[in-house]
């Protein structure tokens, strides 16, 4: 069974530091992708790794592929209350089109 | 535009009754994924179709659970003689492509199912 571990599940700070998500597998996946949920509505895409090593930034948000392939993180900088939400990451396998997600990280960034 | 549209947005049954959610995938998409998210835990995949096809039914409840994809129409994910447990956000994913290392998914807003 593939798992995914996200880390942390909870997240409080305030406006102006920087975070880092962690997403941990013992699996290789073909692709990992980050989204972002707000209460009451869908995930929405950030954005999608795919080459091991693979850095992608997204203005203040910078999101890493493992060389390996099996772990992705988000750092954001200087987060701002408009951060604030469920940040999910969700990994993909090259013979299956169903995405593995993580547990998810809920970020709240008070000003 | 129009991303995925799911309805209803949300869904009150009683225990023994049956719930049905629709999902309109994206234009041009012909892959449609459905995922359940129960409260204070992540999505889980349930189901995979293709056009009239079901491709992955691998997270799906042996029983009491159904979904299609037909040619012409939404996908339909069907709950029969639902429980207490049944209530959950439902969401429809679809995609373009598949078999290849860049599976885009696109979500919609999801149906969220109260059983009384």
């Amino acid at each position: 069974t593939q798992l995914l571990e996200q880390s942390p599940q909870f997240l409080s700070i305030q406006e102006g530091e920087n975070l880092t998500v962690y997403c941990n597998s013992s699996s290789v996946f073909s692709s990992l992708q980050w989204y972002r949920q707000e209460p009451g509505e869908g995930p929405v895409l950030l954005v999608t790794v795919v080459t091991g090593g693979e850095v992608k930034k997204l203005k203040r948000l910078t999101f890493q592929f493992g060389d390996a392939r099996k772990d992705s993180s988000l750092h954001i900088t200087a987060a701002q209350p408009g951060d604030t939400g469920l940040y999910l990451c969700a990994g993909a396998t090259s013979n299956t089109g169903k995405l593995i997600f993580g547990q998810g990280t809920t970020l709240q960034v008070k000003p | 535009n129009a991303g995925v549209m799911q309805n209803p947005r949300h869904l009150v049954r009683r225990r023994g009754q049956e719930a049905r959610l629709r999902c309109s995938p994206m234009k041009g998409h012909s892959h449609v994924y459905w995922y359940r998210q129960l409260p204070e835990e992540g999505l889980k995949f349930m189901v995979y179709l293709q056009k009239e096809n079901i491709i992955d039914e691998s997270g799906m409840p042996k029983e009491r659970f159904s979904a299609e994809f037909p040619k012409e129409g939404p996908s339909i994910l069907r709950i029969q003689q639902v429980v207490r447990g049944d209530s959950a956000a439902y969401f429809c994913a679809s995609s373009p492509t598949m078999g290849q290392v860049k599976n885009i998914q696109y979500f919609g807003a999801g149906t969220r199912l109260s059983v009384l």
